[in-house]
């Protein structure tokens, strides 16, 4: 079964600063990309989503997919105390979704 | 558009217990999931369904999990009986059956303690 690795698993940052989280995948079964994020007390939900190699930008916001090296990162520019959350990355294939242990940031003013 | 619906937002019960956990997808979806979560384990997988069919029962759930999916709108998850190392947050999520793109949308989720 496929497994997701996570790093760091917590990270503090602070206000302004460039962010970047990172997943590997143990093996290519999986067909779209995607983060999440959970602010403490609050579902998940989907943040950005990504399906061929390449990076995506939304905002502040970039994803990056190797498929190759099955590495999978989000980076976060202008970081932001509102910011502070945990995020999980997460694979699909078919109706089958795996997450990660997840990343737990928090943005210092 | 109402998203998925948790109920009830915390539950405290003793070792021995039943509880009875429950969930309304978002409205049309088709694909839904129980998933718990703690620090250590991260999100687990406990049942998906499809269209109201069980697909995926979780593995090592089985035992004292029961999650049902009694219409297309709502599902409970039954631990029985509860033992201390359940205490976790219980996440539902739906998603629209054809579109396997893993979106999946989330309730806030059911914290539990078992004391």
């Amino acid at each position: 079964q496929q497994n997701v690795q996570q790093s760091p698993e917590s990270l503090i940052v602070p206000e302004g600063a460039r962010t970047s989280l990172n997943c590997t995948f143990s093996d290519s079964a999986s067909q779209y990309f995607w983060w999440y994020r959970q602010h403490s007390g609050k579902a998940p939900k989907a943040l950005m989503s990504i399906f061929s190699n390449g990076e995506k930008e939304e905002g502040r916001f970039t994803i990056h997919l190797n498929k190759a090296s099955l590495h999978f990162s989000l980076h976060i520019r202008d970081s932001q105390p509102s910011d502070s959350a945990l995020y999980l990355c997460a694979g699909t294939g078919g109706y089958k979704v795996v997450f990660g242990s997840g990343t737990r940031l928090l943005v210092s003013p | 558009d109402a998203g998925v619906t948790q109920t009830p937002r915390h539950e405290v019960a003793e070792k021995g217990q039943t509880i009875i956990l429950k969930c309304e997808p978002v409205s049309g979806h088709n694909d839904l999931f129980w998933y718990r979560q703690t620090k250590i384990q991260g999100l687990e997988l406990l049942s998906y369904f499809r269209s109201k069919s069980l697909m995926e029962d979780g593995g090592a759930f089985k035992d004292r999990f029961k999650a049902e999916m009694l219409n297309s709108s709502f599902s409970t998850l039954k631990i029985q009986p509860t033992e201390p190392k359940d205490s976790a947050v219980y996440l539902c999520a739906s998603s629209l059956t054809g579109r396997d793109t893993g979106q999946l949308y989330f309730g806030e989720g059911s914290k539990l303690t078992v004391l």
